[in-house]
């Protein structure tokens, strides 16, 4: 079976920095996604890319950017961190972008102080 | 209003009994995914269903499209059951998964 990793598991930063988290998958799936969780809430799409060097963007893409350098990989950056950002940022992957199972990664906590 | 509503928001059961977890869509849902987040953060697909039912082990999801709802029976819960549910619903009209707000479950002694 593949695994899905998100690095670092915790990010911490300063109000108005730049931050990014990464993800790798092994799963050699076509779609990678970004969610964000908070508290009490369901998921909302950041972004998704279907292929390599592909974006297109989810419901909540503002004040984020993220880049598809590789199949494999799938990085997501917070342009200017706030503190009502505060959430769990959820990797995701698929083997097409629809009908199919999502598999997820442990999820990345970010801590804005 | 929230497409997908999902109930209910929290549920304790003992072990050995069991319950429903459900979903109402507010419009035509492709498809449904439900998810167990585990104590590590983990999100771990349970069902896809793109209609009708299915079952694994103590779990059996339903998924009626027409009627927009999709429910979660756990029977013979144990502890290791615990954590918080997700359903995700596949729109009709393009790739989004729209998602329930999650349950969370407790399972006693």
């Amino acid at each position: 079976g593949g695994i899905i990793t998100q690095t670092p598991k915790f990010l911490i930063g300063q109000e108005g920095q730049k931050l990014t988290l990464k993800c790798q998958q092994n799963f050699n799936h076509d779609t990678m996604y970004w969610y964000r969780q908070d508290s009490g809430k369901g998921l909302r799409l950041i972004y998704y890319s279907i292929t390599e060097n592909d974006l297109q963007k989810g419901d909540l893409s503002e004040g984020y950017d993220a880049s598809r350098e590789k199949k494999s990989s799938f990085s997501l950056t917070v342009t200017s961190a706030q503190k009502n950002e505060m959430a769990v940022f959820l990797c995701a992957s698929s083997i097409q972008s629809s009908g199919n199972t999502l598999y997820f990664g442990e999820g990345s906590r970010l801590i804005v102080v | 209003g929230d497409q997908v509503e999902q109930s209910p928001s929290a549920l304790s059961l003992h072990e050995g009994t069991g319950s429903a977890l459900r979903c109402n869509f507010t419009t035509t849902m492709r498809a449904v995914q439900w998810f167990r987040k585990n104590s590590r953060g983990s999100l771990i697909n349970l069902f896809y269903l793109a209609s009708g039912t299915k079952e694994n082990g103590r779990l059996k999801s339903a998924f009626d499209s027409k009627e927009r709802y999709s429910t979660l029976h756990i029977r013979d819960a144990q502890l290791e059951d615990s954590g918080t549910y997700f359903c995700a619903a596949e729109m009709d009209s393009n790739y989004q998964l729209i998602w329930g707000s999650g349950t969370k479950l407790i399972i006693k002694p």
